[in-house]
């Protein structure tokens, strides 16, 4: 069965530093992957997504994740945080189905 | 404008009550789906659609009923709503790409905040 594991489900970084959130999934054939967002209460957004080609993947708000097929992961990176990038982040697989597999969720806090 | 929309916004009832929560999206999507989300778990897929009268169980389907009788509209209903279906309930759609090969980008409703005393 599908899977997909973030590592971290808290993650603070001052702003102008790297944001790093963690990704990996467990698949037998390279699955479609998903970064989203959610900011407080409020619907799910799509940050970024792979499908095919470019294993490197730019979204938006700076946002990139790049897909290694070898450490079946899918990381979101972003230079430098901004208070407004404070959300819940969310990685999310499909594997060729209709049926999305989302991970847990990362809290990102950026301190000023 | 685009949007998903989900009515009502919170809702608190009782065990056994039974409730439909509506979905409605104006982007003529063919792809529907359902999402409880409660905390540490992240969100799961309770059931998806790929078009009118096409519907299929997600991961926790399990306490829930949908149809989908109309393209726009994608109904949760809970016969007999129990506490562990308390929860953070969401609906998205997308486009359904060719061969149902899932890549397509959902969007998603507001949600919906569920509380069964």
């Amino acid at each position: 069965a599908q899977s997909v594991t973030q590592l971290g489900s808290h993650v603070s970084v001052s702003e102008g530093a790297l944001v790093l959130l963690r990704c990996n999934y467990s698949s037998s054939v390279p699955p479609y992957l998903f970064w989203y967002v959610q900011y407080p209460n409020q619907g799910l957004q799509l940050l970024l997504k792979y499908t095919t080609g470019a294993t490197l993947v730019k979204g938006i708000n700076g946002f990139e994740a790049e897909f290694k097929k070898s450490e079946t992961s899918f990381h979101l990176t972003k230079p430098s945080a901004h208070m407004s990038d404070a959300a819940e982040y969310f990685c999310a697989v499909s594997k060729g189905t209709y049926k999305y597999i989302f991970g847990t969720g990362t809290r990102l806090k950026v301190l000023a | 404008e685009a949007q998903v929309t989900q009515n009502p916004r919170y809702l608190i009832t009782v065990t056994g009550k039974k409730l439909t929560v509506t979905c409605s999206q104006n982007m003529n999507h063919e792809y529907m789906s359902w999402y409880r989300q409660d905390p540490g778990l992240g969100l799961r897929q309770i059931y998806y659609s790929m078009n009118v009268e096409v519907t299929d169980k997600g991961d926790v389907p399990e306490g829930y009923k949908v149809s989908r009788k109309e393209k726009r509209n994608f109904p949760l209903i809970l016969e007999s709503p129990s506490p562990n279906q308390t929860s953070l309930y969401f609906c998205a759609s997308s486009l359904s790409s060719s061969g149902g090969k899932g890549g397509e980008t959902q969007y998603f409703g507001p949600g919906t905040r569920l509380l069964v005393l």
